[in-house]
């Protein structure tokens, strides 16, 4: 079990509405790195949050947007839900980003109808 | 993008034998890692090797890498049904982005 904790564990949303993922890193950690994994997928990169600053970002949409927190936890907010925006969102703590290990939290399953 | 790549999709064992996957990739790399993810859940790390280093163990893990050649491989000896899990690698592309190849799934049966 790592120290990361992610909510909520389940979410349902309709096209065009916004949601909001919560992510408390692992105790230390100054770096959140945020994750969709589409079933039967790797993860996919979205972005990096260090020390309150998005320092990496993946190839996804404006519509993506995050926040971290000065207690290092972080934020992930998604606009205009899609269809295929229906997948798993993984949040990972560490100290160094790629460089070091990564520690997940459970994850969020966002089903968008 | 994908970087890595798994090899096989999927592998089905008998409790006891040893599982052996690979992961090929495309760039060079400062590091490679091996995670495992169990029912769609969080993933755990298992091993980070560097570049420069050609093999690490871990307790019945053994992960090899040959940057020449790119590609590594997660060895599982002595298998149990608790390693029934997806396997995934993911190498470095930059100093803050992970590349992770879609996943070996791993069957034990009893």
């Amino acid at each position: 079990e790592t120290g990361v904790t992610q909510s909520p564990t389940h979410l349902i949303k309709t096209r065009g509405q916004q949601v909001t993922l919560r992510c408390s890193s692992q105790s230390g950690h100054n770096t959140v790195s945020w994750y969709q994994q589409a079933l039967g997928q790797g993860p996919q990169f979205i972005f990096q949050y260090y020390r309150e600053e998005e320092n990496g970002r993946g190839n996804f949409p404006p519509r993506f947007s995050g926040l971290q927190f000065p207690n290092y936890s972080s934020e992930l907010n998604v606009n205009a839900l899609e269809l295929d925006d229906s997948a798993l969102y993984l949040c990972a703590s560490s100290l160094q980003g790629a460089g070091d290990t990564q520690y997940f939290g459970p994850g969020t399953r966002l089903t968008v109808l | 993008s994908q970087q890595g790549e798994e090899d096989p999709q999927a592998l089905s064992i008998q409790e006891g034998e040893n599982a052996t996957m690979n992961c090929s990739y495309k760039t060079s790399i400062n590091n490679l890692q091996w995670y495992r993810q169990n029912s769609g859940r969080g993933l755990v790390h298992l091993i980070l090797i560097r570049s420069n280093e050609r093999e690490k163990h871990s307790g019945r893990l053994r992960v090899t890498l040959d940057t020449s050649k790119k590609s590594s491989s997660l060895l599982i000896t002595a298998s149990r049904a608790a390693d029934t899990a997806s396997y995934f690698c993911a190498t470095d592309k930059s100093n803050y982005q992970l590349i992770w190849g879609a996943g070996t799934k791993l069957i034990i049966k009893p």
